[in-house]
């Protein structure tokens, strides 16, 4: 386990269609998050996960975009109904037990999601 | 609310030169702060962090600075080379809710 682990790298998809990403954070690491990042723009916090439980939610994160993290290993990102204005660069993160304020986060590379 | 502005939003300097990117922070709790290289395509990766209760701190060629009061922090780069042209991305801590804000970003440019 080198690294926080996400996939795919790309996903083109078609308007409308349903996109799930996964990913899977450094193993000993119970927190996880999730963040979209848009062309010349600073990463955007969506939600994050203390093992399973989903602790917030923001609110750039629409009623399409569900996040799971069911055994509180890997999590999954769904969009349902994709538009235009998803494209951008799905980041996951992770930090260990502490949290973020003592560890800062480890990021993956990403999945890049372009919607046509 | 949770904000962290960052500036300038580009910047190029001479090779050999020192560059500095300045931020300020909303949120007074706020004790973590964490700066971030991102080169184009790649994941953003953690290259130094401070805490409140530190002023200062350097790792080589880079240092941070913090000043609580005024709620700005700042990065310095010295004798900076040409790997170091990336995407640098301040940040802060929100202690409540344990995430990290991250600011716009500042291209730098390293010119030969």
């Amino acid at each position: 386990d080198t690294g926080v682990s996400q996939n795919p790298r790309h996903k083109i998809t078609k308007r409308g269609q349903n996109v799930t990403f996964r990913c899977d954070p450094i193993s000993e690491h119970n927190r996880l998050y999730w963040y979209r990042q848009t062309l010349g723009q600073g990463p955007e916090f969506l939600t994050y996960f203390q093992n399973e439980a989903q602790l917030e939610k923001s609110r750039l994160l629409s009623d399409r975009f569900s996040a799971e993290r069911p055994k509180g290993s890997f999590s999954t990102l769904e969009i349902q109904r994709t538009e235009q204005g998803d494209s951008a660069m799905y980041l996951c993160a992770s930090s260990p037990v502490g949290g973020a304020s003592n560890y800062g986060y480890t990021f993956g590379s990403g999945t890049r999601l372009t919607v046509v | 609310g949770e904000n962290v502005e960052q500036h300038p939003s580009t910047l190029s300097v001479q090779e050999g030169d020192s560059a500095v990117i300045k931020c300020t922070y909303s949120d007074s709790a706020s004790n973590y702060f964490p700066w971030y290289k991102q080169e184009l395509g790649k994941r953003p990766q953690l290259i130094i962090d401070i805490r409140s209760n530190v002023g200062e701190k350097k790792d080589q060629r880079i240092a941070v600075t913090l000043n609580k009061t005024a709620k700005h922090f700042s990065l310095h780069i010295t004798e900076t080379q040409p790997e170091d042209s990336a995407v640098y991305f301040c940040a802060a801590i929100w202690n409540r809710d344990d995430k990290i804000i991250f600011g716009k970003g500042t291209r730098l440019h390293i010119l030969p």
